[in-house]
């Protein structure tokens, strides 16, 4: 089982729609929580970095732990087309190496 | 956010050469450096992880000889791909780290050995 799994999708959803991702993970020491937005031929970028249960929202983007479950979400609201990439989950503890999702394609379509 | 450049973004080299790729962070000290490689349509593959003055601690599977790791100060760290062939070519990432702080990225290299 991988530490943390990740839908790889691809995912396509019209403009305008909220779109969810996912990741799950098994490793409970997993204290900080980030999602990252890749386009293609490019480094990742961050978007959302929590350490805590709860949401926390930032404009369009919503990002969600639940520690209990071990799940993590990232809600995009009015998607864009500019919002298509490849959207990955990282989780570590202290200052252990990141472990990354798969990565979701996302396209949102005009 | 805090910026990290990587350079160059795009290398192209004959086979057997070397080629020298840079990471630096410009606004804040990097205790750790990390270095990524990325095949088409697929996730980061951490490679290997170093901290300023110390030697890089490699995964399963990469040949150290092979990519060389230097970081040689908080805000510089350099991976070269030794004697590199067509098989090495890939998109190469770095990510640099404070302590206990969010990692962030720099735009990549793309390696084309021919």
């Amino acid at each position: 089982q991988k530490e943390v799994e990740q839908d790889p999708g691809p995912l396509s959803v019209p403009e305008g729609a909220i779109v969810s991702l996912n990741c799950t993970y098994s490793n409970s020491a997993f204290q900080y929580f980030m999602w990252y937005r890749q386009y293609s031929r490019k480094g990742p970028e961050l978007l959302m970095y929590t350490y805590s249960s709860g949401n926390k929202e930032d404009g369009r983007f919503t990002a969600q732990v639940d520690k209990s479950s071990k799940y993590i979400s990232l809600f995009i609201r009015d998607s864009q087309p500019s919002d298509s990439a490849t959207y990955l989950c990282a989780m570590k503890y202290g200052a252990q190496k990141l472990v990354f999702g798969q990565g979701t394609r996302l396209t949102i379509n005009p | 956010g805090a910026v990290v450049s990587q350079h160059p973004s795009r290398v192209i080299c004959k086979s057997g050469t070397s080629v020298k790729i840079e990471c630096r962070s410009l606004d804040f000290q990097a205790t750790t450096m990390f270095w990524y490689r990325q095949f088409p349509k697929q996730s980061l593959m951490l490679m290997a992880t170093s901290n300023e003055g110390s030697k890089a601690t490699y995964e399963q599977g990469v040949e150290k000889d092979k990519f060389l790791i230097n970081h040689a100060s908080l805000t510089l760290s350099t991976l070269t791909v030794t004697s590199a062939h067509p098989e090495d070519s890939s998109f190469y990432i770095c990510s640099a780290a404070g302590r206990d702080t969010e990692a962030f990225f720099g735009q990549g290299t793309r390696l084309t050995v021919v």
